[in-house]
């Protein structure tokens, strides 16, 4: 079975800083692929990033990158520079060929201006 | 580009009464799935669909009946609605292959009285 565990249900940043958010995950597949997603309070889900498990090269998106340690199972989220837009939910999720999607609990990012 | 739409958007219901939520989705995706989000829960999957008339449970399946008679909709229906099934439903749908993220709706928001 496929989990994935988010350990921090809140955090907070100061605006134009930078945080970290920590997903760690377990699958017994060998080809899989790493998502976060973005819910704002709207409760849109918007696709952060994504991660190749094959790939040792961490994905980077403008402000957003990630730390892929595959033998750790660790997948965390970077965000830089932080704006007040960037306040929401962040969801960790694992896919694989099964076609399920399992996510995690989310953290709640808090902006501080 | 409507990409997927969840109708209604809010709905209340009585303990014992059946509704079904719609999804539609016009990127000819043949993934289809739904998730239901709890406080502290994340999103939990339902039941998914790979193509037109093959669907399968997910983690919480009880109380939930879905079908896929098209590649467009993928409805749920709830036959008997409990207090328990009161949170927010999310339909998503993507292509095939482990790489392709979701393309979420918008949410419903559904209490059970």
């Amino acid at each position: 079975a496929q989990t994935v565990t988010q350990s921090q249900p809140e955090m907070s940043v100061q605006e134009a800083e930078t945080v970290t958010l920590s997903c760690t995950y377990d699958t017994s597949e060998s080809d899989y692929y790493l998502f976060w997603y973005k819910q704002p309070p709207s409760r849109q889900m918007i696709l952060v990033i994504r991660q190749e498990a094959y790939k040792q090269q961490n994905a980077t998106e403008n402000r957003f990158s990630v730390n892929f340690q595959k033998a750790a199972k660790s997948f965390s989220l970077k965000i830089s520079d932080s704006q007040l837009g960037d306040a929401a939910m962040y969801f960790c999720a694992v896919h694989s060929g099964t076609y399920k999607y399992i996510f995690g609990t989310g953290t709640r990012l808090k902006v501080l201006a | 580009n409507a990409g997927v739409t969840q109708t209604p958007k809010f709905q209340v219901l009585k303990t014992g009464q059946s509704m079904t939520l719609q999804c539609a989705q016009d990127m000819n995706h043949e993934y289809m799935s739904w998730y239901r989000q709890d406080p502290g829960m994340g999103l939990r999957l339902i039941h998914y669909s790979v193509g037109a008339g093959i669907t399968d449970q997910g983690e919480v399946p009880n109380g939930y009946n879905v079908s896929r008679s098209t590649t467009e909709d993928f409805p749920l229906r709830l036959l008997s609605a409990a207090p328990s099934q009161t949170s927010v439903y999310f339909c998503a749908s993507s292509r095939t292959g482990a790489n392709q993220p979701q393309h979420f709706g918008d949410g419903t928001r559904l209490s059970i009285l």
